[in-house]
Order: C-alpha cells, then structure tokens, then sequence
C-alpha cells in the first residue's frame, strides 16, 4: 500500500515564525503535491514537485516555500507565518503515466493554527 | 482557470438509502478523480474515471466528458459513508478540487 506520512497532525505557531512542513512517500513516485484545504473551499494547490530539485507554482504560492531535496520528500516552508495560513495542509504523491497511474494519494494533513 | 462545482453541498441520508451526487467542470480534462474524505481528515480515492462507469462495491461512478459532468452514486448507505467527497479534476496536469458535498448517514 502507498504509505504517506506527514510530520505533524496538530501544530501551534506564533505569527511571523518560520514554519517546516514535511511530507514523506514510499513508493518512489516522481510527482508530490501540497494542498491547503479550507471550509467551502475545498483543496487549493500550494505547489508541486515531478522531481527532485524541481517545483512549480500552484494556484495560491504567495506567502509558501518548497523544497525537495530527495525523491521521497517535499517539504512545505512558511517563511513568516501570518493567521490567514491557519488551515489544513495535505500533501499528495503520485506516479506519472497513464491508465490510473496519475491517481493521488494523500497523507493525513497537518492542522495549522497560527496565532 | 477551470471551474468545479458539485452539487449538493449537503446531504443528510437515512442508513439504506440511495444518493447521487453531481459534479460538472467547465472545461475539457485528462481526467476526473473522486475521492471520501473521512470524519478525520484522510483522503481515500474511491474512482479514477475520465470516462464511462465503474463500479466499486456500493459506489459506482460515470463521467461524461463530452458534456462535463460525472456523478457518484452510493447505494444503501452506511454511516461509514459519511464525510466529504471531493471531486477533482485534471486540468493542465493539476488537479483542481470542487467544494465538496458533506455526506451524514444517520443509523
């Protein structure tokens, strides 16, 4: 089974800390993705990764860092934590090809609250 | 950027019933996913489906590519099948997600 683990499932920071998120997969997949979820919002892509050393922009960037120095993590960097990133972060991973290959599979998120 | 709305946002089922939920998309896609998101926030893909039907025990599903649209049916409801479901779809190589419909299943 497709394993991802995501470092914390509750977090508590001060606004203006710096903020690590990390996400780990262990089934060699080439993508990562990480998402924000809000109520009435549903997921909103943060940033994505199709390989090592590599990201890309999602919809909502602003105010977030990437970083995927190895196949198997991605990390989620909150540079200077303000309260509108209070939300629910999941990170995604997922193989590249076709036939159902491209299906994502997603950590338990991490809920943040910035105070 | 693509548009996805589903419908409806809420849905409260008698254990047994029957439900369909509606998901349209405003543009064309490489492909369509539905995923339940549990009471505790994990996300379980039930269908990869860009076209036609498939079925997984008392959940079926069918897109419609050509008229943007795919349902999720979920026949005798249990309260395990309560949570959120998600559609998203694959647009540019990104998946974009609908708001959701909120399911509760009341025993």
């Amino acid at each position: 089974d497709v394993k991802v683990t995501q470092s914390s499932r509750y977090l508590v920071k001060r606004t203006g800390e710096k903020v690590f998120l990390e996400c780990v997969q262990d089934m060699d997949h080439e993508n990562m993705f990480w998402y924000r979820q809000d109520p009435g919002l549903g997921l909103r892509l943060i940033y994505f990764s199709y390989d090592v050393k590599m990201k890309e922009k999602g919809d909502i960037p602003e105010g977030y860092s990437v970083s995927r120095e190895k196949k198997e993590r991605f990390s989620l960097i909150l540079e200077s934590a303000s309260t509108n990133q209070t939300s629910m972060y999941l990170c995604a991973s997922s193989s590249t090809g076709g036939g159902g290959q491209e299906t994502q599979y997603f950590g338990p998120g991490t809920r943040l609250l910035v105070l | 950027g693509i548009q996805v709305e589903q419908s409806p946002p809420d849905l409260i089922l008698q254990e047994g019933a029957n439900s369909t939920l509606r998901c349209n998309f405003s543009d064309s896609v490489n492909n369509l996913q539905w995923f339940h998101q549990n009471p505790w926030g994990q996300l379980i893909n039930l269908f990869y489906i860009p076209s036609g039907t498939k079925q997984n025990g008392r959940l079926s599903a069918t897109t419609v590519a050509t008229e943007r649209y795919s349902l999720l049916y979920i026949s005798s409801s249990q309260t395990t099948d309560s949570g959120v479901y998600f559609c998203a779809v694959d647009h540019d190589y990104k998946l974009s997600f609908g708001a959701g419909t909120t399911v509760t299943v009341r025993a």
